[in-house]
């Protein structure tokens, strides 16, 4: 079974840059996988920061950013600021028509 | 613009068939992916599968055997079945939509909670 990981948790300070990242278990991240990043916060529904490895949504900012790091993709927010404490969710194309989320990672802006 | 809204029960007994509708408004059903996503509480995002406006689907290897998704293009709706519910069917469930499938979802809908108990 294919496992998408993501850290757990992360910090980062008001200001700061931080990178989460997105892996595969058994494979490396490429493009075809066709990386996407979801934010959430607590009670609310996940909006879409990235497509397509680095495409932003419609009305990101554009501290946000998507990228391939090594064998994984990866998601930076570049000058965090408190309303990025959130959880972030990515998602990655299997082929097949088959989606897997990650687990996610809880960001905390302190 | 679009915007998703799901309907049906907040509480489900188990063994019993959850059946959940989208509504899609300000938009067209056509030449769209939709997509239903669980999530337990406290937990983290599930797909579930999609439905494309032709009828096609396809659904996560691990739930198959018990989801059946379905469309209605004149009502601009699309639906979720899920049979055999046990507590660990409890969660928020999303609808969403998909331009290009492997570009994950653009639109999401606000989540209906669904508690599975007797």
């Amino acid at each position: 079974q294919t496992v998408v990981t993501q850290e757990p948790s992360f910090s980062v300070s008001p200001g700061g840059t931080v990178t989460l990242t997105c892996g595969l278990s058994s494979d490396s991240v490429s493009t075809s996988y066709y990386p996407s990043w979801y934010q959430q916060t607590p009670g609310q529904a996940p909006r879409t920061l990235i497509y397509s490895t680095n495409t932003r949504s419609s009305g990101v900012p554009d501290r946000f950013s998507g990228s391939i790091l090594g064998n994984k993709a990866a998601l930076t927010i570049t000058g965090a600021q408190a309303d990025d404490d959130s959880d972030y969710y990515c998602v990655l194309y299997m082929g097949s028509g088959i989606l897997v989320f990650g687990g996610g990672t809880k960001l905390t802006v302190l | 613009q679009v915007q998703l809204q799901e309907s049906g029960p907040g509480l489900v007994k188990p063994s019993e068939t959850l059946s959940l509708t989208c509504t899609v408004s300000g938009g067209s059903i056509s030449s769209y992916y939709w997509s239903w996503i669980r999530q337990p509480p406290g937990k983290g995002l599930e797909w579930i599968g999609y439905v494309y406006y032709s009828g096609s689907t396809k659904y996560n290897p691990s739930l198959k055997s018990r989801v059946t998704m379905s469309v209605d293009p004149s009502k601009n709706q699309f639906s979720l079945k899920l049979n055999s519910l046990t507590a660990a069917d409890t969660a928020v469930y999303y609808c969403a939509r998909s331009g290009y499938l492997y570009y994950g979802v653009d639109v999401w809908g606000q989540g209906t909670t669904v508690t599975v108990s007797s």
